[in-house]
């Protein structure tokens, strides 16, 4: 059985860094086809993705956000990270992480998600 | 960027309903194309895959099509326990979900 969970801090300032940690269980990051993604979604609103992390350690991020985007992998660990910099308020939202196969076409299955909000 | 749409953005019907919702692409995406149910204050679950491949451990009421611009989404007969907002992603080019389609029960 695959199982994700996201930690991290539920308050960040503006201006500052945010990190957060994806634990999984039930699969492996050295695998063929595998990743893991991030996507967040804003109270009330629709889902966005954010990165993806391949078990070759390719990497793809949104368009929009790229510049303030970064995924990393543990396989010892279990653990994919994504840190984004430079929050806002604009960023407060519920992360996801979720398993990816098959080269990443699709999220399954998902994480609970963690809510984090921006404000000073 | 490829942007999705989703038509209409809330629909109420009654249990036992059929109840068809959809999703059009900006641009021709093949099969790329995803369904996702999100019931209230829980995380997304994957019901459809490549627009009509049916995911595992789903039941059989839910089904996809379409090819190219235009997908629909299919509730053949709706059970109370499908309340919750739809959500179409496509994968053909980055990643973009749509805006959704929240169903209740009339």
């Amino acid at each position: 059985q695959i199982t994700l969970k996201e930690s991290g801090p539920t308050l960040v300032k503006p201006t500052q860094t945010l990190t957060l940690t994806c634990t999984f269980s039930g699969f492996s990051l050295n695998s063929d086809g595998v990743g893991v993604a991030w996507i967040r979604q804003p109270p009330g609103k629709a889902l966005e993705w954010l990165a993806l992390i391949f078990w070759d350690d390719d990497t793809r991020y949104s368009p929009s956000l790229k510049s303030r985007l970064t995924i990393t992998k543990d396989t010892s660990k279990n653990q994919v990270v994504l840190t984004m910099t430079n929050m806002d308020p604009l960023d407060t939202a519920t992360y996801y992480c979720a398993h990816s196969d098959y080269g990443g076409n699709w999220f399954d299955p998902w994480g609970q998600g963690t809510l984090v909000s921006v404000s000073s | 960027d490829i942007q999705l749409t989703q038509s209409p953005s809330s629909l109420s019907a009654s249990v036992g309903d059929r109840v068809t919702f959809t999703c059009q692409a900006s641009q021709d995406i093949t099969n790329y194309l995803n369904w996702y149910q999100q019931k209230p204050g829980k995380a997304p679950k994957l019901l459809i895959y490549d627009a009509s491949s049916l995911a595992t451990g789903v039941p059989s009421r839910f089904s996809g099509s379409g090819s190219g611009t235009d997908f629909t989404f299919t509730i053949s007969s709706l059970q109370a326990d499908d309340i919750g907002t739809y959500y179409c992603q496509q994968y053909d080019t980055s990643f973009t979900f749509g805006p959704g389609t929240k169903v209740d029960i009339k």
